[in-house]
C-alpha cells in the first residue's frame, strides 16, 4: 500500500514557540491532504484540508492563523502550530489520497506534540 | 456523509472470528462504506470498503446487507496485533472527500 510519512513522530516545545509537523506522500501524488486531531480517549477530528496550490480549508471552530498549513507541491503539506500553548497539546494525523482517485485514505503515523 | 453508530466494545478469543457490526441506516446510494483501525498512538490503517457486493481482501471480509443499512467486518482468525479501534465510515464518492470518525469499537482480543 501507499506510504504517508510524518515527521517528527513526537514533540515537546515550550509555551509560545511555533512547531512544525510535516506530511509526505513517499510513493504517490496527492492533490489533498487532511489534517486531524485527536485527544486522549477521543475520535479523530478533523481540522482542515489542505490542497495543492491553494489555500486551506479549515473546519468550523479551528483557527487558520493558529494552524498554518502550506501544501506547496504534491507530496508534501506542512502544518505549523504557531504559538503554541499547553492545551494545543495532542495526537496530529495526516491523510493524503491518491491524485485522480477515489480510494482509500493512507495516513501518516502521527505526531504526538506536548507543549510545556 | 451518513452517521454510523457501532458498539463501543467487544471481547474476541485469540483464534476466533472477530465479527463488528455497523448501522447505517441514512447511508446514501453513492456512500461507500468503509473500515479504518487505529492501534494505540499510531495513525488508522485502511482495511476494506464496499458499496454494496461482499468483499474479502487478505486482512478481513466486509458483509454488506442487502439494504444496505447496515454492514458487519470480519476479522477471520484474530490475534492480539488486532487489538484496535475499528472505525466504520460511510463516505460519498468522488475524490479525496474527508472522513468523519465516530467513537469506533474497541476490540480487545485476548489469550
Amino acid at each position: 500500500g501507499a506510504v504517508v510519512s510524518q515527521h517528527p513522530s513526537w514533540v515537546i516545545c515550550k509555551s509560545g514557540t511555533s512547531v512544525k509537523i510535516e506530511c509526505r506522500s513517499l510513493d504517490f501524488q496527492a492533490t489533498t491532504m487532511f489534517w486531524y486531531r485527536q485527544f486522549p480517549k477521543q475520535s479523530l477530528m478533523l481540522m482542515a484540508t489542505s490542497n495543492e496550490g491553494s489555500k486551506a480549508t479549515y473546519e468550523q471552530g479551528v483557527e487558520k492563523d493558529k494552524f498554518l498549513i502550506n501544501h506547496a507541491s504534491l507530496t508534501l503539506s506542512t502544518l505549523t502550530v504557531t504559538s503554541a500553548h499547553p492545551e494545543d497539546s495532542s495526537f496530529y494525523i495526516c491523510s493524503a489520497h491518491r491524485t485522480g482517485e477515489n480510494t482509500e485514505a493512507f495516513f501518516g503515523q502521527g505526531t504526538r506534540l506536548t507543549v510545556v | 456523509d451518513a452517521k454510523t453508530t457501532q458498539p463501543t466494545s467487544m471481547d474476541c478469543a485469540e483464534g476466533r472470528a472477530a465479527n463488528l457490526p455497523c448501522n447505517h441506516s441514512t447511508i446514501s446510494g453513492n456512500e461507500y462504506v468503509y473500515w479504518y483501525r487505529q492501534i494505540h498512538s499510531q495513525g488508522p490503517q485502511y482495511i476494506i470498503h464496499g458499496l454494496k457486493n461482499n468483499e474479502t481482501n487478505e486482512m478481513a471480509s466486509l458483509i454488506i446487507t442487502e439494504d444496505r443499512k447496515s454492514s458487519t467486518l470480519i476479522l477471520p482468525h484474530a490475534t492480539l496485533r488486532d487489538t484496535a479501534v475499528y472505525y466504520c465510515i460511510v463516505r460519498v464518492t468522488g475524490t479525496a472527500s474527508k472522513l468523519t470518525f465516530g467513537t469506533g469499537t474497541r476490540l480487545q482480543v485476548t489469550l
